[in-house]
Formats: C-alpha cells, sequence, structure tokens
C-alpha cells in the first residue's frame, strides 16, 4: 500500500541554523501539508500547498518557513534560522482530492539546541 | 475561534471492555468531522470521516457518532484489544478552507 515518507526521522540542529525536512507524498497525490506537534500538545496545521503554490497558511507559518516542491516527487519544508520553540514533531500529509483522505507520513522529530 | 474539545484526556481499560470517547467542536462553518488514531511517534492514522448528514459511522471495532446540532461526536471502540493503545483525535475540518482543527486528543491504554 503506498504511504508517505519522510526523511530524516530525527533531526537535531544548533539554533539559528537552517534545516529542510523531507517528505515524498503519495505519487498520484495533488495536495500537500505540513503540520507540527510539540511535545505534549496538539497537532497544528501549517501550510497546505496545490498546484506548486501555498494555497493556505496559519500564522504559525511565518517568513522563516518556506516549502517547496522542488522536482515530481519531493515536497520540502524549510526553516532558515531555528528557534528553540521550533522543537517538534513535523508531519507531512497528502491526498489525490479535496474529497479524499489525507495520508500523514511518520513525521520528523525536531530538536533544536 | 475554532475549538476542538476532547474527553478525557486519558483513560486505561482492561483488555476486552468498551469504552467511549467524546468530542466537542466549536468549529463554524462546519465541514467534516475525523477522528483519527495516533500511535507513539509516528503520523495520525484515519479512523473514520463523517460530513454533516452523517449520524453514525462504522470501521470494524470503531463506531463513530455525530449530532451536528449540539457539535458533539463521539468514538466507541468495540471488544478492545491491547493494539488499541493509543492517543485518539478528533479532527474538524472548516466548510470553504483547507484548515483542519485538531483536538488534544484521549490517550487510551488498554491493559490485559
Amino acid at each position: 500500500e503506498p504511504e508517505v515518507t519522510q526523511t530524516p526521522s530525527h533531526q537535531v540542529t544548533q539554533m539559528g541554523q537552517e534545516v529542510i525536512l523531507r517528505c515524498v507524498p503519495i505519487s498520484n497525490h495533488l495536495y500537500f501539508y505540513w503540520y507540527r506537534q510539540i511535545l505534549g500538545q496538539k497537532v497544528e496545521f501549517l501550510v497546505s500547498f496545490y498546484n506548486n503554490e501555498i494555497s493556505e497558511k496559519s500564522e504559525i507559518f511565518d517568513d522563516q518557513f518556506s516549502v517547496e516542491r522542488p522536482d515530481g516527487s519531493n515536497f520540502t519544508l524549510k526553516i532558515r534560522s531555528t528557534k528553540l520553540e521550533d522543537s517538534a514533531m513535523y508531519f507531512c500529509a497528502s491526498r489525490w482530492t479535496q474529497n479524499h483522505e489525507q495520508y500523514f507520513g511518520p513525521g520528523t522529530r525536531l530538536t533544536v539546541t | 475561534k475554532n475549538q476542538v474539545e476532547q474527553s478525557p484526556q486519558s483513560l486505561i481499560i482492561l483488555e476486552g471492555k468498551n469504552c467511549t470517547l467524546q468530542c466537542n467542536y466549536t468549529v463554524s462553518p462546519f465541514s467534516n468531522l475525523r477522528w483519527y488514531k495516533q500511535d507513539t511517534g509516528r503520523g495520525p492514522v484515519s479512523l473514520t470521516i463523517m460530513t454533516f448528514s452523517e449520524n453514525t459511522k462504522s470501521n470494524g471495532r470503531y463506531t463513530a457518532t455525530l449530532d451536528a446540532d449540539t457539535k458533539q461526536s463521539s468514538l466507541h471502540i468495540t471488544a478492545s484489544q491491547l493494539s488499541d493503545s493509543a492517543s485518539y483525535i478528533c479532527v474538524v475540518r472548516n466548510f470553504g478552507n483547507e484548515k483542519l482543527t485538531f483536538g488534544t486528543g484521549t490517550r487510551l491504554t488498554i491493559i490485559p
């Protein structure tokens, strides 16, 4: 069964460094998402992406965040200058159309020291 | 403000027993409500999705109900198994946009 994959599973970085989190959505899906979950808290929507552009973003998704679909398979989340409070699980999700279910990846645990 | 509240926060039951988890929401306008199962350190996995007109939906031993008038939903798990130990998250989607509002989840532990 096809699934969303994410790499790395765990990333440790120093405050102020740039990180890129990578996702490979399910191959025929058209809508892509990033979410984050701070330890012990609920999952929060960051951004949705369709037709090579951001379709919606939350207030969390400020200028230090960016997303890109550099080729036909990868979907990346870049954090330009990480802060301690960026430490969280970051989940990628994808779906075929707006009427279909979202499938989540296993997540990348980001630790900023 | 869109909110999703879940209760209880955590629950421990014996293997084989049934349980019911609750969800109240204030998301408006409403599009649909989903229940997800999230194992520790993993991404959420969809169990059920219900639209405004659906009152009940089942997926194996999981049965979800929705009362759109009172903005309440429940997830009933029958004959629990050890593998049901996980967090169960209620998620509501706004009509007209992509945003999902997540609840804080109920942490369910099944003991033998």
